[in-house]
């Protein structure tokens, strides 16, 4: 078992362009979600995945972003037209979906929007 | 809307001394409560999780307490270390998503 995995790393772009991260979860994990997290806060709920199916979208999603999971394994998250306000960390997690809900995270991508 | 806080925002203590951290939230229809540390930079570890029907978790130097009715957890951290310094978050989950609070900074001070 080799955890959760978040690539890439970091992520620096100009303002306007496009980004996609990737996410792997832990093998066999039905469920995926994304999380955003800005300096000297709590992360926060983007949206959740249960297998391919998209569950729910934060009102924090706004139109330019968009998550997807095909066939249910890994997940991109992609930010069209980016802006200053989209710096942050970005955290996916997974869990079994069986018995307790225990959320296991990656190590983030960290985007800097210049 | 589930609002999670943690108090204080900040502690340093010297090396040995025990950490009290506390974590309170507004609504207790709650399925579990996880603990999580940070170091800068970095994704979080899950430290404890707690269930709704149960009261305490412990593993190793760590206990964590929840007290549902009331809305509040307390981690507690036995005989610090230089290496426990980290940011520690608190997590309610209510349906599959957690509600995070901003974390409490912990510094020990060898």
């Amino acid at each position: 078992d080799t955890g959760v995995s978040q690539d890439p790393r970091h992520k620096i772009t100009k303002r306007g362009q496009n980004v996609t991260f990737r996410c792997d979860p832990i093998s066999e994990h039905n469920r995926l979600y994304w999380y955003r997290q800005t300096l000297g806060q709590g992360p926060e709920f983007l949206t959740y995945f249960q297998n391919e199916a998209q569950l729910e979208k934060s009102r924090l999603l706004s139109d330019r972003f968009s998550a997807e999971r095909p066939k249910g394994s890994f997940s991109t998250l992609e930010i069209q037209r980016t802006e200053q306000g989209d710096s942050a960390m970005y955290l996916c997690a997974s869990s079994s979906g069986q018995g307790v809900n225990e959320q296991y995270f990656g190590p983030g991508t960290r985007l800097t929007v210049t | 809307k589930q609002e999670v806080t943690q108090i204080p925002a900040a502690l340093s203590v010297p090396e040995g001394e025990n950490l009290v951290l506390n974590c309170s939230f507004t609504d207790s229809a709650i399925y579990n409560l996880q603990w999580f540390r940070q170091d800068p930079g970095k994704g979080l570890t899950s430290l404890l999780l707690i269930q709704s029907s149960q009261r305490e978790q412990t593993s190793g130097r760590l206990n964590a307490s929840l007290d549902k009715s009331s809305g509040r957890s307390t981690l507690y951290i036995a005989a610090s270390q230089p290496g426990d310094s980290a940011t520690y978050l608190c997590a309610v989950e209510d349906d599959y998503k957690l509600s995070f609070g901003a974390g409490t900074t912990v510094t020990v001070r060898a």
